[in-house]
């Protein structure tokens, strides 16, 4: 069942400009991920933050938890057209050894 | 696309034909899923794999099946009791379950006609 549940679905922007993208989820998790996916291609995973942790970095991204909300964020900062792509978040909810994906942010940054 | 191979990238079959997606990796995970996501949505589970040898229904495991004999290799049957089965088909490995990230491969796109 898909866990997480992404807002928007799509997001326009220029480059140079920030993008956020919000997940939200309906039971306990112990982490959550978020991923990225070029148009036909596998996933990549950007950032996993646990469910102790309420905010994260790595290079350009930045990730919020807030477990109260049941809900997390995705900023990417100064975004370039290569960041033109569908990005989902995923939760460890319910089975504990398979992940739960959420229907995912298509993303379009133009120069 | 990782240490994640899948082949072939596309594949085409006519209705009633059982086919089989290959998914093998060098990373030594243990864990292994199949997912299947069609055009403007998420990822679906059908199976998944947590050791050698054993397997598990994800949510919609109807009209697939799949086998474990080697840590490396996770193939997929798609049967002729799939209903729709046109689709975009990606594996993915783990090291830890879902406590850690999911190295993906490069996905199997399936027509079926």
């Amino acid at each position: 069942s898909q866990q997480g549940e992404e807002d928007p679905q799509a997001l326009s922007i220029q480059e140079g400009e920030n993008a956020t993208m919000n997940c939200s989820y309906k039971t306990s998790i112990n982490n959550l991920q978020w991923y990225r996916q070029n148009s036909g291609r596998g996933l990549v995973h950007l950032i996993l933050i646990r469910s102790n942790e309420r905010e994260k970095h790595s290079g350009r991204l930045r990730v919020t938890l807030d477990t109260s909300k049941k809900s997390s964020s995705l900023l990417i900062t100064a975004s370039r057209a290569a960041d033109t792509a569908s990005y989902f978040c995923a939760t460890d909810a319910n089975s504990g050894y398979a992940l739960n994906f959420g229907k995912g942010t298509s993303l379009l940054v133009t120069p | 696309d990782g240490g994640i191979t899948q082949s072939p990238k596309y594949l085409f079959r006519k209705e009633g034909q059982n086919v089989t997606l290959s998914c093998e990796q060098n990373l030594n995970h243990d864990a292994m899923y199949w997912y299947r996501q069609d055009p403007g949505q998420g990822l679906r589970l059908i199976y998944y794999s947590q050791i050698v040898n054993d397997f598990q229904k994800g949510d919609i495991a109807e009209g697939y099946s799949v086998s474990r004999e080697k840590k490396e290799s996770f193939p997929l049957t798609v049967t002729s009791a799939q209903k729709n089965p046109t689709a975009f088909y990606l594996c993915a490995s783990s090291i830890a379950g879902a406590q850690g990230e999911q190295y993906f491969g490069p996905g199997t796109r399936l027509t079926v006609t």
